[in-house]
């Protein structure tokens, strides 16, 4: 098992350049997130899904959105990306009790 | 408003010593209760879950224990290392939040060799 993979790993963007950051576990779990990790802010939830075909908003969900088309896919988007949405960004799904954290990606907006 | 808190904020202690930090969380409606160790550049590891008030869980020279009447739990690391260096996020699971977890800000420990 791969567990939870996230793609891709870096990324560099432009102010107002959109991008898709895919998130895959094969692990079967129903629950799937975005976390963003900043300096002193530990982790925020972005937003989160309950199942396939389902999402809903997290603590800091301005700015992106979210796909659960497949339950073993859970994608989060920036339409326009600003430099505020430097981060580095965290997928997790849960089963049972714990949750499985990605190796995050690292985004740049410059 | 539910919130967790951890103490302290940061760690340095010497290799071999013993050490322990706090966890409080919102007693309300409690499920579980969830330590993380995070290592610098990598992805937050699952330490331990607690469900039951007494809980002790065990891991190693770690072990962590739980009150959830008074809202609390501590994680021990006994005969410390420098590779115990990392962050250790609790994390509460409360009955009523659509399964989403409340993340402390963790603390970061410092072990000199």
């Amino acid at each position: 098992n791969a567990g939870v993979t996230q793609t891709p790993k870096f990324r560099v963007l432009k102010t107002g350049q959109s991008m898709t950051l895919l998130c895959a576990q094969d692990m079967n779990h129903e629950y799937m997130y975005w976390y963003r990790q900043d300096p002193g802010m530990g982790l925020r939830l972005i937003h989160y899904s309950v199942g396939e075909g389902t999402t809903a908003k997290g603590e800091v969900p301005d700015g992106y959105n979210v796909s659960r088309l497949k339950k073993q896919n859970f994608l989060l988007g920036l339409e326009s990306a600003a430099p505020s949405q430097t981060s580095v960004y965290f997928c997790a799904s849960r089963g049972g009790l714990g949750q499985f954290f990605g190796p995050g990606t690292r985004l740049t907006v410059l | 408003i539910l919130n967790v808190e951890q103490s302290p904020q940061s760690l340095h202690v010497q290799e071999g010593d013993s050490t322990n930090f706090t966890c409080s969380f919102p007693s309300s409606n409690f499920y579980a209760l969830h330590w993380y160790r995070w290592e610098t550049a990598k992805s937050p590891e699952a330490l331990f879950v607690m469900t039951l008030n007494g809980d002790e869980k065990k891991k190693g020279r770690i072990s962590a224990t739980l009150n959830t009447k008074e809202g609390y739990s501590y994680l021990y690391i006994k005969g410390s290392q420098p590779e115990d260096s990392a962050t250790y996020l609790c994390a509460s699971d409360n009955a009523g939040n659509n399964r989403k977890l409340i993340w402390g800000l963790g603390t970061s420990l410092a072990v000199n060799p």
